[in-house]
């Protein structure tokens, strides 16, 4: 499996900013998924990331909240914009390379909004 | 589009006992069924999947049953253990897209030693 990190852990964040979120991976991937798992909630997933292309993004999440960037097969960011309590979750990066492959998470963003 | 529900949202066994966590899914379309494991403070780990060419997939412990005309699917844990102790998530998609996975709501489940 791949070697995935994610920063920072964890920050506290004010009401009306904005966060980005860093994900490296140790080996090249086709594609990057950024989920979001609310407290005590399940996953689901925000939005694909493509190398050289814009992220698609699934029903709920729009680019000017969540914008992401993938500017090469092993980076990917996700910003959380104009932040309020409800973004408090944690951001997972994940990495699949299609096919038959598996779907791994990275460890994990928690943010909270005060 | 996709929906998962998963049952039960809690469950408690005795060490040793066996679990079977259940799911069911809506899109007939779907042909690829992972099951992750989520310790507290931690990332979600595979533990086990399953294609819907296969009725059945066992590694040690843990098995994963699926029936298509049902469209429902099954982690069983045997002689379960402490360290089993974490939320069990299922999660359906297709086998093009690995990466696209609708997940039901978790299952917590605690082993009594």
């Amino acid at each position: 499996s791949a070697v995935i990190s994610q920063k920072p852990s964890r920050d506290i964040c004010q009401r009306g900013t904005s966060l980005t979120i860093q994900c490296q991976v140790d080996s090249q991937v086709t594609m990057m998924f950024w989920y979001r798992q609310q407290p005590g909630q399940s996953l689901t997933l925000i939005a694909t990331a493509n190398q050289g292309s814009e992220a698609t993004y699934e029903s709920g999440f729009v680019i000017d909240k969540f914008p992401i960037s993938r500017p090469n097969l092993t980076f990917s960011t996700l910003t959380v914009s104009n932040m309020s309590p409800e973004d408090s979750s944690i951001y997972l990066c994940s990495v699949g390379t299609g096919g038959r492959e598996k779907l791994f998470f990275g460890s994990g963003t928690q943010l909270s909004v005060l | 589009g996709e929906n998962v529900e998963q049952h039960p949202s809690t469950l408690s066994v005795q060490e040793g006992d066996s679990a079977v966590i259940k799911c069911t899914y809506s899109d007939s379309a779907s042909n690829y069924f992972p099951w992750y494991k989520q310790e507290l403070g931690k990332r979600p780990q595979l533990i086990i999947d399953i294609r819907s060419n296969v009725g059945e997939k066992k590694d040690q412990r843990i098995a994963v049953t699926l029936n298509k005309t049902a469209k429902h699917f099954s982690l069983h844990i045997t002689e379960t253990q402490p360290e089993d102790s974490a939320v069990y998530f299922c999660a359906a998609g297709y086998s093009s897209n690995t990466g696209k996975l609708i997940f039901g709501q978790g299952t917590t489940l605690q082993v009594k030693p």
